[in-house]
């Protein structure tokens, strides 16, 4: 089973809002990513976690905060968004051997809408 | 910072016909993926290519590397309108940590 779970699928929220976007998978995958994603471009990634501890963050502003509460479990953490972070969000997972990850298997993605 | 090409970003092809997607880059990898996308849906893995001369198929579609010229194709054969999707290659340099560089995607679309 390689299926990454997404929720919510869309997501609507005003600036002042807080929301959390969620991820999970159980293919014993121990590094998990958060990737933004604008219309007609790849990916972009935010945050990357192995063994649920952060390992990369890609200068992103603190308005998104990750968190990795078990190796199954992934959130992005919303607040204060600005209408330009309206995007795709997709989350990923892989297998880590020492430090080389192998394919990277993503989930379906949340769609935010920022008003 | 390793860069990654691919070209054309966009091709329009007729059904039955043959084509190829480039994606070279920039310094040395250890992986090489490919990953088609349709609209507003997600990343599915297509292939992971390892090693120089590597070439992988699956259906009317086949990736190749050669980690010399750092340049991999994917190659379609006998295109349908199936196909018709946005395609990606991304590279990792194994040393850091899940970081994977991507092209800009080829939008292939396959007309009758």
């Amino acid at each position: 089973d390689t299926e990454v779970t997404q929720t919510p699928k869309h997501l609507v929220m005003g600036m002042t809002n807080k929301k959390s976007l969620k991820c999970e998978q159980h293919m014993g995958h121990r590094a998990m990513y958060w990737y933004k994603q604008k219309a007609k471009k790849p990916p972009e990634l935010m945050f990357v976690y192995s063994y649920e501890k952060l390992s990369i963050n890609e200068s992103v502003p603190s308005r998104f905060s990750p968190e990795c509460p078990n190796s199954s479990l992934l959130n992005l953490h919303l607040h204060a968004l600005q209408p330009e972070d309206s995007a795709l969000y997709l989350c990923a997972s892989s297998q880590v051997n020492l430090i080389v990850t192998d394919t990277q298997y993503f989930g379906p993605g949340t769609r935010l809408t920022v008003l | 910072e390793l860069k990654v090409e691919q070209n054309p970003l966009f091709l329009s092809m007729q059904e039955g016909k043959n084509y190829t997607i480039y994606c070279n880059y920039s310094t040395t990898s250890d992986r090489l993926y490919w990953y088609r996308q349709d609209p507003g849906k997600s990343l599915e893995s297509l292939f992971v290519l390892l090693s120089n001369g590597a070439v992988k198929q699956e259906g009317r579609l086949m990736a190749s590397l050669d980690t010399k010229a750092r340049l991999s194709t994917l190659h379609i054969t006998a295109a349908v309108h199936d196909l018709s999707a946005t395609y990606f290659c991304a590279v990792d340099r194994g040393s850091t940590l899940g970081r994977l560089y991507f092209g800009r995607g080829t939008q292939l679309t396959v007309w009758p």
